[in-house]
């Protein structure tokens, strides 16, 4: 069965430094997501991106945050210059349709992000 | 905005128990309604969804979730629990159209052999 995978499974980076993080989604699904849980929290969710652009995003992405499908396959979170708030799990989600939003959303298996 | 809501964050219960997972929501419009399951070590995969129709899903694994819209509530139910049903349950909601989803704090069941 397809899965999302996502690279690496632990980060650990200093506060101020870039990060990026990789996803592979599905290979036909067109929308694509990242998510976000602080330890104890709720998962958040950060973006969505369709036909190469982003069509939504919560207020946590600011500019700090980018996506970006760089070659057809790979879908990446680049954090600019992290914080010690950034530090969470950080899921990829993929869909195959979404126009009604009643699809189901794959996850990987997520990123866990520590920033010290 | 969409927001979930879920009690009871660690239910610890024996084999062949039933289980009730509560899930409410506040949204005024039309949503789309989720129960997704993390088993130990595993993605986070569905259980069962609800988009229209029979408000009463069936889902894998012997699941099964009612939609009462009156009480903006999509709670998760399976008559008798096994060990291997030991997961977090997280309820998850968007909106007609978006496929932006917003999730409860979720359900850490233990089930005792």
């Amino acid at each position: 069965e397809p899965e999302v995978t996502q690279t690496p499974s632990h980060q650990v980076t200093q506060m101020g430094q870039e990060v990026i993080l990789r996803c592979v989604p599905i290979s036909n699904h067109l929308y694509f997501y990242w998510y976000r849980q602080i330890l104890g929290q709720k998962v958040e969710f950060l973006v969505s991106f369709y036909n190469n652009e982003i069509s939504e995003k919560s207020e946590i992405f600011d500019d700090q945050f980018s996506v970006e499908r760089p070659d057809g396959s790979n879908f990446t979170l680049k954090i600019r210059s992290t914080k010690l708030e950034d530090s969470a799990m950080y899921f990829c989600a993929s869909t195959g349709q979404g126009i009604t939003g009643a699809y189901e959303q794959y996850f990987g298996p997520g990123t866990r992000l520590t920033v010290t | 905005a969409q927001s979930v809501s879920q009690h009871n964050h660690h239910v610890i219960l024996s084999e062949a128990a039933s289980l009730e997972l509560g899930c409410n929501y506040s949204y005024g419009g039309t949503v789309n309604l989720f129960w997704y399951v993390q088993y130990p070590g595993q993605h986070l995969q569905l259980l069962l969804k609800y988009f229209s129709g029979d408000p009463l899903v069936k889902g894998i694994k012997g699941f099964e979730a009612e939609f009462i819209k009156s009480k903006f509530s999509f709670n998760l139910r399976k008559p008798s629990v096994q060990w291997s049903d030991t997961a977090e349950y997280l309820c998850a909601v968007n909106a007609r159209g978006n496929n932006r989803l917003a999730f409860g704090k979720g359900n850490q069941v233990v089930v005792i052999p």
